[in-house]
């Protein structure tokens, strides 16, 4: 069974320009959540998706913003980078009703 | 907001010896759960704890979810040079109908031949 995976591997922006990032859960997860791991701040997170409907969000500024498709696959997408958007954003899927998440392998965002 | 404090931050250990981290918060958690990260990957699940009191083991891996709900240990016996990563704990709250995990800040571990 496959597991989460994630695109592109490493994404490398200048300061105010627009990410996308895409994540596959695993088949049948129905549960996308994303997470900001920066340097030595361990796992933040950004923001929960069920069903197509964000459920919850951490506390980041709206320029961090996604959505869920129909098919479960999601997209984060930060605009007007910065400098401290540097980090490895990680998505994790879960099925329905249950707690345990796992992860993908993420993304490398540079801002430079 | 609700906050996990892990200890320590790093350990340096003798391939081995025995391993102890923990995770304590002022919040009461419903969900434990322990994650172990490779370098370039992403955090992988290693033991879940669903009731307070719970003991679980996972090879030689034991996570307890303690008493009070507040704070959790994990212990690793007879280390190998392959448990180094970064682990973390993770507490899952639920609050005003939303809920969400929070993760500690990580205990870095290095195994030394």
């Amino acid at each position: 069974e496959a597991g989460v995976t994630q695109s592109p591997t490493h994404l490398i922006k200048t300061r105010g320009q627009q990410a996308t990032l895409r994540c596959s859960p695993i088949s049948g997860h129905t549960s996308v959540y994303w997470y900001q791991q920066a340097l030595g701040l361990g796992l933040q997170f950004l923001l929960w998706y069920d069903e197509g409907e964000e459920r919850n969000r951490g506390n980041f500024p709206p320029r961090f913003s996604g959505r869920q498709f129909p098919n479960y696959s999601s997209e984060l997408n930060v605009n007007a980078l910065e400098l401290e958007d540097s980090a490895l954003y990680l998505c994790a899927s879960s099925l329905a009703g249950t707690d345990t998440q796992y992860f993908g392998p993420g993304t490398r965002l540079t801002v430079l | 907001g609700q906050q996990l404090n892990q200890s320590p931050q790093s350990m340096f250990i003798q391939e081995g010896e025995d391993v102890s981290m923990n995770c304590t918060s002022s919040s009461i958690f419903n969900t434990w759960l322990w994650y172990k990260q490779d370098p370039g990957e992403g955090p992988v699940l290693l033991i879940a704890l669903y009731k307070a009191g719970e003991l679980t083991s996972n090879g030689r891996l034991t996570a307890q979810f303690g008493i009070t709900r507040k704070d959790s240990f994990l212990n690793i016996s007879a280390s190998i040079p392959s448990d180094v990563g970064i682990y973390f704990c993770a507490g899952r709250i639920t609050q005003g109908g939303s809920e969400k995990l929070v993760f500690g800040k990580g205990t870095k571990l290095t195994v030394n031949p």
